[in-house]
């Protein structure tokens, strides 16, 4: 089983519309959570970090549950520019201070105009 | 551009041949990450340097792999004897000890295609 799991989509959707994302991850001591962009042939990009309480940034909101072990991002009002690999991203807790990260498969979303 | 910036941006060898790949991390940044992406999957954490120090590597890297950063500034990949399974992008990250820790910059990664 893969430590951090994803549907790899596509998810085709028109421009406006609302999409959510989620993600699940396998190890429950893992420590941080965050959500990277992929542009096609790009390097990835921290988009947010995600906290238990939520957190929100422009039409991007992100949430974390600890209990079920389940991360969202949830995107409002789509934009052609939004188009891009959403990757699930998790430190576990046994690197100690290495930080490493541990990505999921990443989920592809085309907005379509 | 104070960005992570690597070389070569795409590499073409043959089997069995070995390579070398650059990664120079932002300037301030004293930790550094090596990791690999193939097609449709996320990108795999490879090997951490704190400094100079090498402090993690990865079951995912076999003894034909070695990693160096030798003055804590700059770090090299290399691959020896490299195999079709090594294709890959080849991507490197740094970040800021005192930083979140999810605040890795990465670069444009080096892209292998092993014939």
């Amino acid at each position: 089983r893969k430590e951090v799991e994803q549907d790899p989509g596509p998810f085709n959707v028109p421009e406006g519309a609302t999409v959510a994302f989620n993600c699940t991850y396998s190890n429950s001591a893992s420590q941080s959570f965050f959500w990277y962009r992929q542009d096609c042939r790009k390097e990835p990009k921290l988009l947010m970090s995600v906290y238990s309480s939520g957190n929100e940034d422009g039409r991007f909101t992100a949430q974390l549950n600890r209990a079920s072990q389940y991360i969202s991002l949830l995107i409002r009002d789509s934009k052609l520019s939004d188009s891009a690999t959403y990757l699930c991203v998790v430190t576990p807790s046994a690197s100690g201070a290495t930080n490493k990260l541990i990505f999921g498969t990443g989920t592809l979303l085309a907005v379509q105009p | 551009d104070t960005g992570v910036s690597q070389d070569p941006r795409h590499k073409i060898t043959k089997r069995g041949q070995n390579v070398t790949f650059r990664c120079d991390p932002i300037s301030e940044h004293n930790r550094l990450y090596w990791y690999r992406q193939t097609l449709g999957q996320g990108p795999e954490f490879l090997t951490y340097f704190q400094n100079e120090a090498q402090l993690e590597k990865s079951r995912l890297l076999s003894d034909r792999f070695s990693a160096e950063r030798p003055k804590g500034s700059f770090s090299t990949l290399e691959i020896q004897r490299t195999e079709q399974g090594d294709s890959a992008m080849y991507l490197c990250a740094s970040s800021f000890l005192a930083g979140g820790p999810g605040e890795q910059f990465f670069g444009p990664g080096t892209r292998l295609t092993v014939l």
